[in-house]
């Protein structure tokens, strides 16, 4: 079985602060990691994904997640927040051969 | 435009109706999946369909049931409809062989009343 936990159901940040969405997974596998972003009224679109090789990945806009084995984590940064950033954010596990387990996602304000 | 198509966009309808929601996946995506969302549960995953068949189930409920047609779009039957079942509904579809990217559509919102 494949669960991921969102810490934090809203984050709030300043325009330019560093942004760190907090995601840690349960996996009996070699997990497959993402990050989907919705914006209102949309559906969800993928920032980055994890599958193997380099632990340090790198999205659109700016965004980054680094896989921690030991940690069991895949947080989220970016180092420099955007008021067009505000959105839902949500993590996922799974690929391959699993349908992707969604965690209850992050809510990021932006404040100007 | 992530290319995946759901109509209608919203749905207003009674307790004990019956709904079709419709979802047309990427060109050349033969995986289609349903999510639903809701505040309470999260984005939670309904089924998968593959080329036509059944792939995966997860958390459906007897009263919910879907098909993928030959042309490939895909429908969410929903019966006996109560109010716990007002959501955000969402179609996704990925690349033959692989569930590793999600392209999703814009969903349909669904409002029991």
């Amino acid at each position: 079985a494949q669960s991921v936990t969102q810490l934090g159901s809203h984050v709030s940040v300043s325009e330019g602060a560093l942004v760190l969405l907090r995601c840690n997974y349960s996996s009996s596998v070699p997990p497959y990691l993402f990050w989907y972003v919705q914006y209102p009224n949309q559906g969800l679109q993928l920032l980055l994904k994890y599958t193997t090789g380099a632990t340090l990945v790198k999205g659109i806009n700016g965004f980054e997640a680094e896989f921690k084995k030991s940690e069991t984590s895949f947080h989220l940064t970016k180092p420099s927040a955007h008021m067009s950033d505000a959105a839902e954010y949500f993590c996922a596990v799974g690929g391959g051969s699993y349908i992707p387990t969604f965690g209850r996602g992050t809510s990021l304000i932006v404040h100007p | 435009d992530s290319g995946v198509t759901q109509t209608p966009k919203h749905l207003i309808t009674a307790t004990g109706q019956r709904v079709t929601l419709r979802c047309s996946p990427r060109s050349g995506d033969l995986s289609v999946y349903w999510y639903q969302q809701s505040l309470d549960q999260g984005l939670q995953f309904l089924i998968q369909y593959y080329n036509g068949e059944e792939r995966a189930k997860g958390n459906i409920l007897e009263r919910f049931s879907a098909q993928q047609f030959p042309d490939l779009h895909s429908e969410l039957n929903l019966s006996s409809l109560e109010l716990g079942d007002s959501a955000l509904y969402f179609c996704a579809s990925s690349v033959p062989g692989a569930n590793e990217k999600l392209f999703f559509g814009s969903g349909t919102q669904l409002s029991v009343l």
